[in-house]
């Protein structure tokens, strides 16, 4: 099955930094969403972006599908974004299963 | 509109015994899914239901099976419980009619964390 690779495994940043979040996948995919995983478990979806750039507010995305990655930036980075963040695919031989790369863990300080 | 709800949100079992989990899809979306969390990892996919049967299942054993039913909502019912079924158990719901994105976005309850001693 297709493989998903986010780096780096953890990120320490003080309050108004920057930072970008990979994630490599393995094999041509239809589907590609960023999740972040607050404290009490609940994922909150940030993005639905498969190709191109969006962007949403502090937050933006861009997948290059062609060389499958995808990139999270965060600007201005705030204590409240600390949490994990997930990358995951589907792929084009799955329509119902997102396969979850093993999430960066983001720590914000004041 | 309201979102993904998931029942419990905690709760603790001892090997052997059986849980059943509940999900209430987000209004408007006809397909969930379940997703097993095990400590420090990525979500990993058990199966889907689409209008009341299971259209897809991941590398889970029988003793892990589901029901949906007519207003989209969901159990999980695990068989048998191990000790590595100590997890967090999402619940995610898609498939908004018309919506170009709709089918393919998952959108999360909060999870019900299960704790098998």
């Amino acid at each position: 099955g297709i493989q998903v690779e986010q780096s780096p495994p953890d990120l320490i940043l003080q309050e108004g930094a920057n930072s970008t979040l990979r994630c490599n996948f393995s094999d041509s995919v239809n589907n590609l969403q960023w999740f972040h995983q607050n404290p009490w478990g609940q994922l909150i979806n940030l993005f639905y972006i498969p190709s191109g750039t969006k962007q949403n507010g502090r937050l933006s995305a861009t997948t290059v599908a062609t060389e499958r990655y995808s990139l999270l930036y965060i600007s201005s980075s705030q204590t409240t974004d600390s949490g994990v963040y997930f990358c995951a695919v589907k792929s084009g031989g799955s329509n119902y299963k997102l396969t979850f790369g093993k999430g960066t863990l983001l720590t914000v300080n004041p | 509109e309201t979102g993904v709800t998931q029942s419990p949100t905690h709760l603790i079992k001892t090997r052997g015994q059986q849980v059943t989990l509940r999900c209430s899809s987000q209004s408007g979306h006809n397909t969930v899914s379940w997703y097993q969390q095990a400590l420090g990892q990525g979500p990993q996919f058990i199966f889907q239901y689409y209008r009341e049967e299971e259209n897809g299942r991941g590398n889970f054993p029988p003793r892990f099976s589901g029901l949906q039913f007519p207003n989209y909502s969901s159990e999980l019912n695990v068989n048998a419980l191990e000790l590595d079924d100590s997890a967090l158990y999402l619940c995610a719901s898609s498939g908004l009619p018309g919506h170009p994105s709709g089918a393919n976005v998952l959108t999360f309850g909060a999870g019900s964390r299960l704790t098998v001693l």
